[in-house]
């Protein structure tokens, strides 16, 4: 059971646009379109911030987006604020006998 | 308003079996549908799905810690229950509870305890 691939690292000003990448197989983001996203302060619990590829749940801002292409899933943050900075991890759901794998895990930072 | 929170051990010793309790408010797990997933994450580093069990009882586990890993639910008194055989300070992490939306396949963690500390050591 492999982690999915995010990048370590993610920069940007305010104001700008950042897409964290997410990156896996046929057997689970190219197989299923329930990829979730996830953000995380430090000592925090994480917070889902997008579930079945492009939902958001209630209370999510719409500058935060998300969408699928092949074995790839992608989180676009619009308008970048400086309360964006934490780690983001991508998440999807991978058959019956892996069932859920997580990314690496990306740091976004606010320049 | 649905709540979840991990009690446990903060440390174990090598060898040992490590329980862990996950106590929730907002939901009951024998509502078809509902499920409550362990997910930990090691200093420092990615999270990691654990195991996850559902309303009927169908569980299902991480294939590297299968032989390790027991969940299971008390729906009376709402709480779901994780033990890990045999811990090694690799599994030294933050373990989180977190609820599963309800959905055929791959619902989202939408609500997340607080996370527990476990430290494994001698």
């Amino acid at each position: 059971q492999s982690a999915l691939t995010q990048p370590r690292s993610v920069s940007g000003s305010p104001g700008q646009s950042v897409t964290l990448s997410c990156t896996g197989t046929n057997s689970d983001i190219g197989g299923y379109n329930y990829v979730s996203w996830y953000q995380q302060y430090p000592g925090e619990a994480p917070k889902l911030l997008i579930y079945d590829v492009t939902k958001r749940p209630s209370g999510v801002p719409d500058r935060i987006s998300g969408s699928k292409s092949g074995n790839t899933a992608s989180l676009t943050i619009s308008g970048l604020q400086v309360e964006d900075e934490a780690d983001y991890y991508c998440c999807s759901f991978a058959g019956n006998y892996n069932f859920e794998v997580f990314g690496t895990g990306t740091k976004v930072t606010v320049l | 308003q649905i709540t979840l929170k991990e009690s446990g051990p903060t440390q174990v010793k090598p060898t040992q079996t490590l329980t862990l309790t996950c106590t929730f408010s907002g939901f009951s797990l024998s509502t078809i549908g509902m499920g409550v997933a362990w997910i930990r994450q090691p200093p420092g580093k990615a999270l990691e799905w654990l195991a996850l069990i559902y309303w009927d009882d169908d569980k299902r586990y991480r294939p590297s810690l299968r032989s390790r890993l027991t969940i299971a639910k008390d729906t009376s008194k709402n709480q779901v229950v994780l033990t890990l055989t045999n811990v090694d300070p690799v599994d030294t992490a933050t373990y989180y509870c977190a609820h599963r939306r309800p959905a055929p396949y791959g619902g989202p963690f939408d609500y997340w305890g607080q996370g527990a500390l476990v430290t494994v050591s001698s």
